[in-house]
């Protein structure tokens, strides 16, 4: 069966801190994406990649980065935590070619203090 | 701009149909999909539509107009556990990105 694994469920930190989130697939996905989702609002995509060592940004990269030495992990840094990042973490994956439906993690509920 | 609007929240009975709809004005398309979401737990995924017409899966059917900009989701013979958030979400075909919408929360009441 079809896995995205995230490192933590709930995680709590402090302004200034430097916070990685780690999510791994079993699919050997080629693409990996992460979200964040905040009440009222649609999924917002932070960065993604199509492939080892590459990396895009999404529609909201700043104040955070990315890496993904390995295809079946992608890691999300936030360099200086603020309260503004407050959030729920998706990651997920997908096939390249077809529909490339998302296969979702269970998300990170990260609260900044 | 870009923009999916899906209703906050609809009320359905058990047993009964109910209809979510979508419309969206993006500057591309490459097809529409529709993820459940449970509360606390991940987005899963329902469907995909990228040509006119209606698509049937069991108890769940999708439609899609791309002339209208116009998507539902139909889900029939309801059950308490189809009480979940309903995301449809837009391909851009400029950047082949997904553009979500807010999501449409469904309460099934007995």
């Amino acid at each position: 069966d079809v896995k995205v694994t995230q490192s933590s469920r709930y995680l709590v930190k402090r302004t200034g801190e430097k916070v990685f989130l780690e999510c791994v697939q079993d699919m050997d996905h080629e693409n990996m994406f992460w979200y964040r989702q905040d009440p009222g609002l649609g999924l917002r995509l932070i960065y993604f990649s199509y492939d080892v060592k590459m990396k895009e940004k999404g529609d909201i990269p700043e104040g955070y980065s990315v890496s993904r030495e390995k295809k079946e992990r992608f890691s999300l840094i936030l360099e200086s935590a603020s309260t503004n990042q407050t959030s729920m973490y998706l990651c997920a994956s997908s096939l390249t070619g077809g529909n490339e439906k998302l296969f979702f993690g269970s998300g990170t509920q990260l609260s900044v203090l | 701009g870009q923009n999916i609007d899906q209703p906050t929240e609809m009320t359905a009975t058990e047993g009964a149909i109910v209809q979510i709809n979508c419309t969206y004005q993006t500057s591309g398309f490459n097809g529409l999909f529709w993820y459940q979401q449970h509360a606390g737990e991940a987005p899963t995924f329902l469907s995909y539509n990228v040509l006119d017409g209606l698509e049937e899966k069991g108890r769940f059917s999708s439609f899609l107009s791309r002339s209208k900009g116009y998507s539902y989701l139909l889900l029939k013979e309801l059950q308490m556990k189809d009480s979940a958030s309903y995301l449809c979400a837009v391909r851009d075909d400029s950047n082949y990105q997904l553009i979500w919408g807010a999501g449409t929360k469904l309460i099934i009441k007995p």
